[in-house]
């Protein structure tokens, strides 16, 4: 299983801050993804990059990824307590199942 | 439209009783996923179905069973519920494998 491993496995930080996180993976990978997931629900995709790509921006998220180090980070500028979730990478090697990391566990405080 | 849906929401069983949770999707998607998520784990992949007719075995499938019903629905059946099944569960759908996938709100499943 080449499972993401997300770092750090909770972060908490003030509103109006920047939050990183990161995920290593194992092997090689096609695409990597990232999730939310508020507490109680279902898991809400934010960006998708694949292993061609080095950076991708969505609002206020930037993703990276640097294969030569098998890991993404996933940085979140001006936290809003809204931004309170746990967030996932996942991974797959090509028209195969995600594989999902254990999650980074994020607390805006206001 | 409603995106992916699960039924129920919250079970409790006791052990050796058995049920199937339910899951539909109104994406046209074609493949579906069943995961368990324990605290501390992440997402555990059980079982999935890449296209209508064909099913997978996960990371994790011993005592779990699935159909694909069609394309649409996708179940997930314990045959004789066990304490360790105790678990929140998630069906997700998806384009084809490797794709952005698309959540359902959860199943929370305890077996005593």
């Amino acid at each position: 299983s080449q499972q993401g491993e997300e770092d750090p496995q909770a972060l908490s930080i003030q509103e109006g801050e920047n939050a990183t996180m990161n995920c290593s993976y194992k092997t090689s990978i096609n695409n990597l993804q990232w999730y939310r997931q508020n507490s109680g629900r279902g898991l809400v995709h934010l960006i998708l990059i694949r292993s061609n790509e080095r950076e991708k921006h969505s609002g206020r998220l930037r993703v990276t990824l640097d294969t030569s180090k098998k890991s993404s980070s996933l940085l979140i500028t001006a936290s809003r307590a809204a931004d309170t979730a746990s967030y996932f990478c996942a991974t797959d090697e090509g028209n195969t199942p995600l594989v999902f990391g254990k999650g980074t566990r994020l607390s805006v405080i206001a | 439209n409603a995106g992916v849906t699960q039924t129920p929401k919250f079970q409790v069983l006791k052990t050796g009783q058995s049920m199937t949770l339910q899951c539909a999707q109104d994406m046209n998607h074609n493949s579906m996923y069943w995961y368990r998520q324990d605290p501390g784990m992440g997402l555990r992949l059980i079982y999935y179905s890449a296209s209508e007719g064909t099913t997978d075995k996960g990371e994790v499938p011993n005592g779990y069973n699935v159909s694909r019903l069609n394309k649409r629905e996708f179940s997930l059946r314990l045959e004789s519920a066990a304490p360790s099944q105790t678990s929140v569960y998630f069906c997700a759908s998806s384009g084809q494998g490797g794709s952005e996938q698309y959540f359902g709100p959860g199943t929370r499943l305890t077996v005593t």
